[in-house]
């Protein structure tokens, strides 16, 4: 398994600021995955983050407005850009899927709220 | 349509009770097929894998039917500290990033 750390752990932003999240693995592993889950709702994912190379984004969320690093195997940060009340949401990052079982971790969430 | 679709619920039932909950997925091509749970403001943990033969853990069985594209947990005997939520969870060919249902929210009362 995998233990996995995010901070910070909930935020209240201004609208037209931006917050960056982070997220620490205990472990190496090569893809790191950022959720979101807004309020009610189940879990989305953002982009897939692999180290060395550019993350890949689902449809509907783009770099500008989500950068991404993944400067090492145990590190990556989330940024949420010119926040608005509609990017107020849980943000979760996650890891797995090398198993055979592939089974995905994941941290704790950032709860972010955007006034 | 949603790739994964499930009854949200929510599910009330007293304890002892066997409640089960469906999922339906939309890509034939779906690779591996879970349970999570979700606890309230906590973070999804997976339960259990599911297998074409179907698998069974303690009180907790699924199954699943790729020709129908379904997927069921069946719990019996519900105790309380099952009330949660249960994400239906599929990971596709290709791609090692979930795919999650809306989550079906189950409450177990004494």
């Amino acid at each position: 398994s995998a233990v996995i750390s995010q901070k910070p752990s909930r935020d209240i932003c201004q609208r037209g600021t931006s917050l960056t999240i982070q997220c620490q693995v205990d472990s190496q592993v090569t893809m790191m995955f950022w959720y979101r889950q807004q309020p009610g709702q189940s879990l989305t994912l953002i982009a897939t983050a692999n180290q060395g190379s550019e993350a890949t984004y689902e449809s509907g969320f783009v770099i500008d407005k989500f950068p991404i690093s993944r400067p090492n195997l145990t590190f990556s940060t989330l940024t949420v850009s010119n926040m608005s009340p509609e990017d107020s949401s849980i943000y979760l990052c996650s890891v797995g899927g090398e198993s055979l079982t592939y089974e995905q971790y994941f941290g704790p969430g950032t709860r972010l709220t955007v006034t | 349509r949603k790739e994964v679709e499930q009854d949200p619920g929510p599910f009330n039932v007293p304890e002892g009770a066997t409640v089960a909950f469906n999922c339906t997925y939309s890509n034939s091509a779906s690779q591996s097929f879970f349970w999570y749970r979700q606890d309230c403001r906590k973070e999804p943990k997976l339960l259990m894998s599911v297998y074409s033969s179907g698998n069974e853990d303690g009180r907790f069985t699924a199954q699943l039917n790729r020709a129908s594209q379904y997927i069921s947990l069946l719990i019996r005997d519900s105790k309380l500290s099952d009330s949660a939520t249960y994400l239906c969870v599929v990971k596709d060919t290709g791609r090692r990033a979930l795919t999650f249902g809306s989550g079906t929210r189950l409450q177990v009362q004494p």
